[in-house]
């Protein structure tokens, strides 16, 4: 089975700008989280989504924002990117009732 | 808050020299204690889940333990292809996985 894919696999954008990442999750699970990790730092959890509604929100401010689709993918918005917004951003998926993640490559976003 | 302290930072070990990677954890209720490999550039790799005191697991040349307070990843007999970061996170459900910094494992042929 395919595991989770994440795209695009890398990013360039500038100060002020809006981004979108993609994630699929892997065949079967409905739950998807994204997690940002900067370099030298473990994954920092932003959102969960379940069945296209939000379940879990990190403290992250307002400018991140996310949704799923009946396909259980999912997108990632950032709006007014600030340089600190630059790190590898990771999805991750899950089964119905368990807790286990699954982890994509993850999309690494450069902010200049 | 949970929160997940990873000791060492980095371990440099020569191929064959065994050691343990520890993960002290503060919860307010442990739902799942979980450990992750990541290669430079990659996304985290599923290794175990451990849920209450006393279970261990195994895979290959890697053990995972657990007790109240932390996780020990003991390596036994490590390669050079075992060289990556090991990621502690704790939680699970609508709150998220909780990290650690994590152990950056070097093993020198």
């Amino acid at each position: 089975d395919a595991g989770v894919t994440q795209s695009p696999t890398h990013l360039i954008k500038t100060r002020g700008q809006q981004v979108t990442l993609r994630c699929s999750p892997i065949s079967g699970h409905k739950s998807v989280s994204w997690y940002q990790q900067v370099l030298g730092q473990g994954p920092q959890f932003i959102f969960q989504y379940y069945e296209k509604e939000e379940r879990g929100r990190g403290n992250f401010p307002d400018r991140f924002s996310a949704r799923q689709f009946p396909n259980y993918s999912s997108e990632l918005n950032v709006n007014a990117l600030l340089l600190g917004d630059s790190a590898l951003y990771l999805c991750a998926s899950s089964l119905p009732g368990q807790w286990e993640q699954y982890f994509g490559p993850g999309t690494r976003l450069t902010v200049t | 808050e949970d929160q997940v302290t990873q000791s060492p930072e980095a371990l440099r070990l020569q191929e064959g020299e065994s050691s343990s990677l520890n993960c002290s954890y503060t919860v307010s209720g442990l739902r799942g204690l979980f450990w992750y490999r990541q290669d430079p550039g990659k996304g985290p790799e599923f290794l175990f889940t451990l849920y209450s005191a006393g279970e261990e697991k195994e895979k290959e040349r890697l053990k995972a333990t657990l007790t109240k307070k932390e996780s020990f990843l003991h390596i036994t007999a490590p390669k050079p292809e075992d060289s990556a970061t090991y990621l502690c996170a704790v939680g699970g459900g609508a709150d998220g996985l909780t990290f650690g910094k994590g152990t950056h494992l070097i093993i020198q042929p």
